[in-house]
């Protein structure tokens, strides 16, 4: 089955760390793109972070450049999310989604994984 | 920044009729356009890519079109399962950017 899923949410205080971890699943992972897009409760939706297949070209949101760093493993068809000094505001559903080689659109996504930044 | 702006926030429509969801950028982004469909306590689907083109597995009742600009997601005739929010989503220029949704609800 064609699958992302996502792990590694929870609560932690604010200035804390987190890793947030993908593992993909029924397709060639080293051939996609893979991103992180986050949704605050209730609210819409925020893109977070991209990286290309080869780790080659990363982009980040100014909202979380400088404090998160996206990385993958095509060994272990996985991508991560390396969240330092949260903050308030990064209280959300982060999910993984793939992109083709080609453009930057979501064409699976993960089920969620729930951070709360939070004293 | 590209800022999408999808109006209406609510769309109150009956059951088989036909609805046209709108989404706005403040500047062109071609047609590197997106829509996707999110209900409650699910993850966002893919619908629509590069303005108008269906995804896979996704029915023929939803349509999107549109260039630079101006873009819709029409369907055609609502199903009772077609009642939840819709996103769009440019893919033009970094950042990426989402709208803040339309939800379509049953009158």
């Amino acid at each position: 089955e064609v699958q992302l899923v996502e792990s590694g949410g929870g609560l932690v205080k604010p200035g804390e760390s987190l890793r947030l971890s993908c593992a993909a699943s029924g397709f060639i992972f080293s051939s996609y793109r893979m991103n992180w897009v986050r949704q605050t409760p209730g609210k819409g939706l925020e893109w977070v972070s991209s990286i290309t297949s080869s780790s080659n070209y990363v982009q980040y949101a100014d909202s979380v450049s400088g404090r998160f760093t996206i990385s993958r493993d095509n060994a272990k068809n996985s991508v991560f999310l390396q969240m330092n000094s949260l903050r308030g505001e990064d209280t959300a559903v982060y999910y993984c989604a793939r992109s083709d080689s080609t453009y930057w659109y979501f064409d699976l996504w993960g089920r969620g994984t729930l951070v709360t930044v939070s004293s | 920044e590209i800022v999408m702006t999808q109006s209406p926030a609510t769309l109150s429509v009956s059951p088989g009729e036909r609805v046209t969801l709108s989404c706005r950028a403040s500047q062109s982004v071609s047609s590197n356009l997106a829509w996707y469909q999110q209900k409650p306590g699910q993850a966002p689907r893919l619908l629509i890519y590069g303005a108008s083109t269906r995804a896979t597995g996704i029915p023929a009742s939803f349509g999107g079109s549109g260039s630079g600009t101006e873009f819709t997601l029409t369907i055609s005739s609502l199903q009772s399962e077609d009642f939840t929010v819709y996103y769009c989503q440019q893919y033009n220029i970094w950042p990426l950017t989402f709208g803040g949704g339309t939800k379509v609800e049953i009158k």
